[in-house]
Order: C-alpha cells, then sequence, then structure tokens
C-alpha cells in the first residue's frame, strides 16, 4: 500500500481560526513532508521530518506550526493565516529522508483563507 | 544555481501522437532526476526518474533522455492518450548531499485530444 490520506480534504477558515491538517501514512517511511502549492505552480517544500523530528524548515511563518507525533502521523497547525495562505498544501512521506528515495505524495488539503 | 527550467508551458497533441518536455538544470551537483505526473484533484506522482549514468531509461510508453554534457533531460510519451492528460513536473536533487530538496520545474500542462 502506498497511500498517504490526508484530512480534511477541503478547509474553509477566518484570519483569526485556528485549525489543523493531518497526515497520516502507514508505508514505514521515515521521513515526512509538508509541501504548499499554488494553482499552476510546482509544490513548494515547507518542512521536512526525518525519524519524527524535523531535519528542515524552509523559512516558513510562524503562523504554520508542524508536528509529527509518531512515524506515521503529521500534522500542521494553522493560525492566524493570511488570504494568501490559500493554496493546496500536500503532505509526501518517502522510506527515509535521502534526495533519491521516491516521495509518495497525498491527495492534499485545499486550503482558503477568507 | 538552484533553477530547473521546463518547457514548454502548456502542449496539446492528438490521440497516438508523441508528447515531448524538456527541462535544463544549473546546478551540476544534480544527480538524480524524476519526473511527476500530477492529475488535478490529486497529488503528484512519482511516473520515471533517471540518474547520469544513463543516457535513457524507458518505462512503458515513458522514456527519459538525458545529456549530461548539455545539462538536459526529457520526457517521451510515445502514443500518447486522452488518460496522460495532466501536468507533468520534471525535478531534480543532489543525492549526495544532506539537502532533501527536490527542486521542480515549473510544470507542463498536457492535454491530449482524442
Amino acid at each position: 500500500d502506498t497511500e498517504v490520506t490526508q484530512t480534511p480534504k477541503h478547509l474553509v477558515m477566518g484570519m483569526t481560526n485556528k485549525k489543523s491538517l493531518k497526515c497520516e501514512q502507514h508505508m514505514g517511511h521515515r521521513a515526512m513532508y509538508w509541501y504548499k502549492q499554488k494553482a499552476k505552480k510546482p509544490p513548494e517544500l515547507m518542512f521536512v521530518y526525518s525519524y519524527e523530528k524535523l531535519s528542515i524548515n524552509e523559512s516558513v511563518p510562524s503562523r504554520f506550526s508542524p508536528e509529527c507525533p509518531n512515524s506515521s502521523l503529521l500534522n500542521l497547525h494553522l493560525h492566524a493565516l493570511q488570504p494568501e495562505d490559500s493554496a493546496l498544501y500536500l503532505c509526501a512521506s518517502s522510506q527515509v529522508s535521502l534526495a533519491v528515495d521516491t516521495q509518495y505524495f497525498g491527495p492534499g488539503t485545499r486550503l482558503t483563507v477568507l | 544555481q538552484q533553477q530547473v527550467k521546463q518547457s514548454p508551458q502548456s502542449l496539446i497533441v492528438q490521440k497516438g501522437g508523441i508528447s515531448i518536455i524538456n527541462c535544463a538544470y544549473e546546478n551540476t551537483a544534480f544527480d538524480y532526476f524524476p519526473w511527476y505526473q500530477q492529475f488535478p484533484g490529486k497529488g503528484p506522482a512519482l511516473l520515471i526518474a533517471i540518474r547520469p549514468d544513463v543516457s535513457e531509461k524507458k518505462e512503458g510508453r515513458f522514456t527519459i533522455s538525458f545529456n549530461k554534457s548539455a545539462k538536459q533531460f526529457s520526457l517521451h510519451i510515445m502514443d500518447s492518450q486522452p488518460g496522460d492528460s495532466a501536468t507533468y513536473f520534471c525535478a531534480a536533487s543532489n543525492s549526495g548531499g544532506s539537502n532533501y530538496k527536490l527542486t521542480f520545474g515549473k510544470g507542463t500542462l498536457l492535454t491530449v485530444n482524442p
């Protein structure tokens, strides 16, 4: 099973709300990623977790807060977002965090910030 | 140094034709070149990947051609089908570095007409 699941599929939130995105994989992968994708653009890396530890933060604003409770779960906590944060948020996982490891992407959460 | 330039931005092909998407890179440290396919409403999925020790890799109707001296690689889709209509992203990474980041091209929207 090469599936990465993400919930919710769609999320609409106001700028003062607090919400969380959830990602789950059961492939035994030890690296998990958050990407942001704007329409008609490539995915942009936000965070990388390797063995449940944050290894890369691509200078993401603090209103995005990642969390990796265990090797199968990855959360992205959202607070005080801006309308320009509206995008498709993709989670991915790979065997480990080597550059040549295949990254398996989830279907994404479509986020709209009002 | 980190750019991957992809062309064309969009491509329309008739069923049964050959689709060709080109990418060029600048960073000579890149040594892993995957192609991702993304359908609307879905996350990207790895299609095929190549390392620079070979000049061509074929998987079914999909072929990557690699020219190390020109720092270019391309995706050929033979016998293109309407089901191939999707956005294609080339990417590159440095497997020897500690940077797990995939550098994506800007994407090509492929439409295969029946």
